[in-house]
Formats: C-alpha cells, sequence, structure tokens
C-alpha cells in the first residue's frame, strides 16, 4: 500500500512564525499536493507538484510556499504564520488507477493551530 | 457555481438504512468519479471509483454516475454506525495533471 506521511499530528504555532509541514510518499509518485481542510468550505488546494523542483500554485497560495527537492518529500511552508492559518492540512500523493484515472493516497493530516 | 456541488449535510439515519449521498457536476469532460470516505480527524481514503457512466458495486456500497444528467451517487445499504463519516465525491480535472476536483463532503451519522 502508498503510504503517505505527515510529520507532525497536531502543532501549535505562535503568530508569525515559520512553520514547516513534512510530507513524505514511499511509491515514486510524480503528483503530490498540499490541501487546507475547513470546515463549511471542503478541501482548498493549496499547491501542488508534478516532478521534482516543479511546483503550480493552486487556488488558495497565498501566504504559502513549497518545496520539492527530493521525489519523495514535499514541504509545506507558512512564512509568517497568522491565526486565519489554522487549519487541518492534507499531503496527498496521485496514484494512476485501473483505467488510467486518477485518485489520491493522502495523509492523515496535520491539525495546526496558530495563536 | 462550483465545478462540483455536495449537500454538507448534516445527514441522520437510523441503522440499517439505505443511504443516498449525491453529487452534481458541470464540467461534461470529467471521465473518472470517485467517492472518499474520511473518518473524524483521518485524511480521507479512497472508498470507490468509476469510469464514465454506469454503476459499480462493492459490498454494501454502490456507485452510480450518469453522464447525462451530470449526477453521480453512492448508496450505502445496511447502514451500520461505523460508516458514520464525511463522504467526498471527486472527479478527474484534465487527464495530464491528475488534479481531482473535490466536493465540500457530506457528513453522514448512523444512529445504532
Amino acid at each position: 500500500d502508498v503510504k503517505v506521511t505527515q510529520s507532525s499530528r497536531y502543532l501549535v504555532k505562535r503568530t508569525g512564525e515559520k512553520v514547516f509541514l513534512e510530507c513524505v510518499q514511499d511509491m515514486d509518485h510524480e503528483n503530490m499536493f498540499w490541501y487546507r481542510q475547513d470546515p463549511g468550505l471542503g478541501l482548498r488546494l493549496i499547491y501542488f507538484s508534478y516532478d521534482v523542483k516543479m511546483k503550480e500554485k493552486g487556488d488558495i497560495p497565498e501566504g504559502y510556499s513549497v518545496s520539492r527537492e527530493k521525489k519523495e518529500r514535499f514541504s509545506l511552508i507558512l512564512e509568517s504564520a497568522s491565526t486565519n492559518q489554522t487549519s487541518m492540512y492534507l499531503c496527498a500523493s496521485s496514484l494512476v488507477l485501473q483505467g488510467e484515472g486518477y485518485g489520491y493516497t493522502f495523509g492523515s493530516g496535520t491539525r495546526l493551530t496558530v495563536v | 457555481q462550483k465545478e462540483v456541488e455536495q449537500d454538507p449535510g448534516p445527514l441522520s439515519v437510523p441503522e440499517g438504512a439505505i443511504v443516498s449521498l449525491n453529487c452534481t457536476y458541470s464540467n461534461s469532460a470529467f471521465q473518472y468519479f470517485m467517492w472518499y470516505r474520511q473518518y473524524s480527524r483521518k485524511g480521507p481514503e479512497l472508498l470507490m471509483y468509476t469510469y464514465s457512466s454506469g454503476n459499480k458495486e462493492d459490498g454494501r456500497f454502490t456507485a452510480q454516475v450518469d453522464k447525462s444528467s451530470k449526477y453521480i451517487s453512492l448508496f450505502i445499504r445496511d447502514s451500520q454506525p461505523s460508516d458514520s463519516a464525511t463522504y467526498l465525491c471527486a472527479m478527474n480535472g484534465p487527464r495530464d495533471t491528475g488534479k481531482l476536483i473535490f466536493g465540500q463532503g457530506t457528513t453522514l451519522q448512523v444512529k445504532p
């Protein structure tokens, strides 16, 4: 089974701190994604990456950046954390389904609280 | 208008009921349709997927796609308290991006 591992389940950070969220997948997938999930808003795509050193903005990239130096690792960076970035952050890796459709394998999520 | 619409609920049913969860979408180019189940404080897990129109059954779960109406459904028979979760529909965006478009998710509670 593909595993997507997020380094922390729960994080509490202070306003203005630089925050790193790490995600590692073990199946050599090219595509990786970062989402945030908030009640009433569903999943919102922050950034995604098709390959090493490649990144594309999603729907809500403001206040975030990403790094993909190795294929298996995709990091989300909050340059200066703010309280409105308190959320559940989900990393996903894309897998090819039978018939060549795509699905995701998600990590367990990181619940970030910014105080 | 969102590309994928899903009623967030919550939906509460008694144990043993048949549950129907639905999504509508606007992009006729979507071809792959998925349902994810997400338990509280966990990441979503892929439950079922279908390609194009038709039905797919897996145990108590049936996924149905009607491309002519741009409507997909997930049916759960003999629902159990362990089915209590949020169910998200998802669809394939442009094939070469591998990016999925998600519905908002429907929260389901099955009461014993």
